[in-house]
């Protein structure tokens, strides 16, 4: 079955700066990869998703992300966050050996400090 | 539309009585998720409806728990009987289908068994 791994449990930053949040995933045929964010007390929203075609994707708040299928990787990238970008984010790939199913990752929580 | 609703918010109920959680997905949406978060192993798929059929209960952790979906509109989840290992935000979920679907999370049931 795929899976993804996200390695930053937490990542804390400064207003304005920049930010990237990191995520691979296991290689496979095809692959499907998306963002969901989780603000406090809330169910997740999705970000953004790639499916095919371009490999750079965005949201409408200034979120990135580069599917990079030599480094397995889809890492979310902000190049300058405000103090309500504090949430926690899931990378989540959809498992296509079997029932279809989104696999998520264990979360980053994003912390932006004033 | 109003959205995934979920009922209770909020549950606190003794070890070893029942619980019922209950969730509305969006109308037109033929597939409904049912996922446990907690701290310690983060957010996890116990089972996955397509047109009212369960397409994957790998995730259900024990016969403790049960799901139905009786119509398009209506699914629970059942706790019998519960213990406090049990605590966490159960969310459930919808997408126009089985595949690579935005899902639509609702806000999620906090259940505290004492």
């Amino acid at each position: 079955a795929q899976s993804v791994t996200q390695l930053d449990s937490q990542v804390p930053v400064f207003e304005e700066a920049p930010v990237e949040l990191r995520c691979n995933y296991s290689s496979s045929v095809s692959v499907y990869l998306f963002w969901y964010v989780q603000y406090p007390n809330q169910g997740l929203q999705l970000l953004l998703k790639y499916l095919s075609g371009s490999t750079l994707v965005e949201s409408i708040n200034g979120f990135e992300a580069e599917f990079n299928k030599s480094q397995t990787s889809f890492h979310l990238r902000k190049p300058s966050v405000h103090i309500s970008d504090t949430a926690e984010y899931f990378c989540a790939v959809i498992d296509t050996s079997g029932t279809y199913k989104y696999i998520f990752g264990t979360g980053t929580r994003l912390k932006v400090l004033a | 539309d109003a959205g995934v609703i979920q009922s209770p918010r909020h549950e606190v109920t003794e070890m070893g009585q029942e619980v019922t959680l209950r969730c509305k997905p969006i109308s037109g949406h033929n597939s409904l998720f049912w996922y446990r978060q907690t701290m310690m192993r983060g957010l996890e798929l116990l089972i996955y409806f397509n047109n009212n059929v369960p397409i994957d209960d790998s995730g259900m952790p024990e016969d403790r728990f049960s799901a139905k979906m009786p119509n398009a509109s209506f699914s629970t989840l059942k706790i019998q009987p519960s213990e406090p290992r049990d605590s966490a935000v159960y969310f459930c979920a919808s997408s126009l289908g089985q595949g690579v679907y935005e899902q639509y999370f609702g806000p999620g049931t906090r259940l505290t068994v004492t």
